[in-house]
């Protein structure tokens, strides 16, 4: 199985903030990764697939890039509501393993 | 539009059986493959399995084979997953979700239902 690890864990940042997380594959997932935001209660929602591109909806300040075994997401200028958890997901092959999330907190 | 509903809470004892259902509306149903996803109480997200609902195929997760089991009803366009040989460990929500594309099932999971939790406790 693939395994996915996100660092950090969790990360507090302010409003207007640049934060990135970060996505690592145990094998190579060529660009079959994808970011997940989730508010507690709530069903995970889509925001990036094949690694940087927007889900329609999202705001532009959502960013992924890399390739291969490495992923970024970056969020420009936070807001408050994007305090949540994110996850990663890699879709190359079953099981379509999540990453174990990262918790941002906005100040 | 895109809509998957599931069915509600269940609570369950240790050794039992549950089946969560889920209701596809606003599309062809047997076109898109469905995922089954569940979060432990504070934890991540963990993939189950998915089901081809065309042809009623399915992939499972190696951890739940043997106690998972995915189904469809096209006449009701309502997929169904059933977990056996319950233990506290299962305790989680219950998500499907769906592919945006049809016919594949290695894509992002774009639609998902509203969840359904699950307690497993004597």
């Amino acid at each position: 199985d693939i395994q996915m690890t996100q660092s950090p864990s969790s990360l507090s940042a302010s409003v207007g903030d640049r934060v990135t997380f970060t996505c690592r594959a145990s094998q190579s997932i060529s660009r079959h990764l994808n970011w997940y935001q989730q508010k507690p209660g709530k069903a995970p929602k889509l925001l990036i697939y094949v690694a940087s591109t927007l889900q329609s909806g999202v705001p532009s300040r959502f960013s992924g890039g890399g390739s291969g075994t490495e992923f970024t997401l970056t969020i420009n200028s936070l807001q408050p509501e994007d305090s949540a958890t994110y996850y990663c997901q890699q879709s190359y092959g079953d099981p379509y393993t999540f990453g174990q999330g990262t918790k941002l907190e906005i100040k | 539009q895109v809509q998957l509903v599931q069915s509600g809470v269940e609570g369950k004892k240790p050794g039992a059986s549950v089946k969560v259902s889920c209701k596809a509306s606003g599309y062809t149903f047997s076109d898109y493959f469905i995922h089954w996803v569940r979060q432990a109480p504070g934890q991540g997200l963990e993939w189950m399995g998915w089901i081809n609902p065309k042809s009623g195929g399915t992939k499972y997760e190696q951890k739940f084979q043997g106690r998972v089991s995915m189904t469809r009803d096209t006449s009701i366009s309502t997929v169904s997953m059933e977990l056996n040989r319950l233990t506290s460990d299962d305790t989680a929500v219950y998500f499907c979700a769906r592919n945006p594309a049809p016919g594949v099932p290695n894509d992002p999971l774009e639609y998902w239902g509203q969840g359904t939790l699950v307690t497993v406790s004597s």
